[in-house]
């Protein structure tokens, strides 16, 4: 039972490079979320969908992209990539379109030089 | 700004004492108030919640407390365990509203149970 699936787990980029952080869900979660993780910040949202075609900002979106053509995947781009961005990105989701019980991956550690 | 404030940073408590975490928020319309425990290297993971017509909620050893006047909820681990050692978010949101369903975790609190 994979549950959530996140990819790469561990990426180093140079300033002003694009990426993409792949989020995979084997559960049929139409609720699938993106946080980003930084000491002493807690978790921030980056971006949620509440199902497939639908996509929302949260705290932070400023600097990543998403989108949500199917209910599994839900990938999030780094345009241009800053140090600002260095941070550690999980990937979330939950059963029916609330953000009830969530679901994280194990993390995506990025870091921008 | 700060929607949901957690205190303390860290804290320390030996085996078997009572580890108490507390939380404060902003918004009156947030309706559920979840806690999630993550270990090193690994995503958080829900402990245990509660919606606000309710003002206490017991698992196990884990209690939370939510005073909705005050806008205040707290997080109790009886019987603390080294194997509670970890960091504990509190979370709030709006999981209802539809398009608008998310949560706003706190800062997080690191954990150590010692011997």
């Amino acid at each position: 039972n994979a549950g959530v699936t996140q990819t790469p787990k561990f990426q180093v980029l140079k300033t002003g490079q694009s990426m993409t952080l792949q989020c995979a869900q084997d559960m049929n979660h139409e609720y699938m979320s993106w946080y980003r993780q930084d000491p002493g910040m807690g978790l921030r949202l980056i971006h949620y969908s509440v199902g497939a075609g639908i996509t929302d900002q949260g705290e932070v979106p400023n600097g990543y992209n998403v989108s949500r053509s199917t209910t599994e995947d839900f990938p999030l781009r780094l345009l241009s990539a800053a140090p600002s961005q260095t941070s550690v990105y999980f990937c979330a989701s939950s059963s029916g379109s609330w953000a009830g019980e969530l679901f994280f991956g194990e993390g995506s550690r990025l870091t921008v030089l | 700004q700060q929607q949901v404030k957690q205190s303390p940073q860290s804290l320390i408590v030996q085996k078997g004492g009572i580890s108490i975490i507390n939380c404060a928020y902003e918004n009156t319309a947030f309706d559920y108030f979840p806690w999630y425990q993550q270990f090193p290297g690994k995503g958080p993971a829900l402990l245990i919640a509660i919606r606000p017509d309710v003002s206490e909620k017991k698992e196990g050893r884990f209690t939370i407390s939510f005073n909705k006047s005050a806008k205040q909820f707290s997080l109790h681990i009886m019987d603390s365990q080294p194997g509670d050692s970890a960091t504990y978010f509190c979370a709030a949101g709006t999981p209802f509203a539809g398009t608008a369903s998310k949560l706003t975790f706190g800062t997080g609190t690191r954990l150590q149970v010692t011997l």
